[in-house]
């Protein structure tokens, strides 16, 4: 079992530029959700899936697009990046109603 | 809306000192009730976890009560050592929903 994963591990972009992380999970989850942790905060949710084309917004959902085509894979699309992206990225899994999430390790992203 | 709140860090504590780091929660009916830790450069993972009240969960020397009648869950080890230094999320969530609400995080630090 690989659990969760997430490419890139680091990336920079200049301001404008389009990027997509990757996240995927083998575990056969329903759930996946997506955050952010910037510095000293906490995690905030930007988007979550409960099954396979079904998504939603969550806490933080202006500057990112998300499908769920697959139970597997859950990537996170920035649309034009800005300096105010820079941050931490974490997606997560679980099975429905459990509550009890499946970290990736994270993804670095710059904004320049 | 549902809420947990947690103790501001950071916690500076000396090798085998006593650990206890409060967390207390808003929330309607009867969630689940989670310590996640984020070890240096991690995502984050499950430490332990109560579901109903007067549950305890222990992990790794560590435990935590389900305290409804205080609305708490407080973390607590009786010796910490210098690889507990992480950042402590306690965290809730309905099992009618797969949304988990996290606290601000503790960010605790081991002394030698």
């Amino acid at each position: 079992n690989a659990g969760v994963t997430q490419t890139p591990k680091f990336q920079v972009l200049k301001t404008g530029q389009s990027m997509t992380l990757q996240c995927a999970q083998d575990m056969n989850h329903e759930y996946m959700s997506w955050y952010r942790q910037d510095p000293g905060m906490g995690l905030r949710l930007i988007h979550y899936s409960v099954g396979a084309g079904i998504t939603d917004q969550g806490e933080v959902p202006n500057g990112y697009n998300v499908s769920r085509s697959t139970t597997e894979d859950f990537p996170l699309r920035l649309l034009s990046a800005a300096p105010s992206q820079t941050s931490v990225y974490f997606c997560a899994s679980s099975y429905l109603g459990t509550g009890e999430q499946f970290f990736g390790p994270g993804t670095r992203l710059t904004v320049l | 809306g549902d809420s947990v709140t947690q103790m501001e860090g950071p916690v500076t504590l000396s090798e085998e000192a006593f650990l206890t780091i409060n967390c207390t929660y808003t929330a309607t009916g009867y969630p689940s009730l989670f310590w996640y830790v984020q070890y240096p450069g991690e995502g984050l993972q499950l430490l332990l976890k109560a579901t109903k009240a007067d549950d305890k969960g222990s992990n790794k020397g560590f435990e935590a009560t389900y305290r409804k009648e205080t609305t708490s869950f407080h973390l607590e080890k009786g010796s910490v050592q210098v690889s507990d230094s992480a950042v402590y999320f306690c965290a809730l969530s309905h099992s009618s929903a797969s949304k988990i609400i996290f606290g601000s995080g503790t960010r605790l630090s081991i002394r030698p």
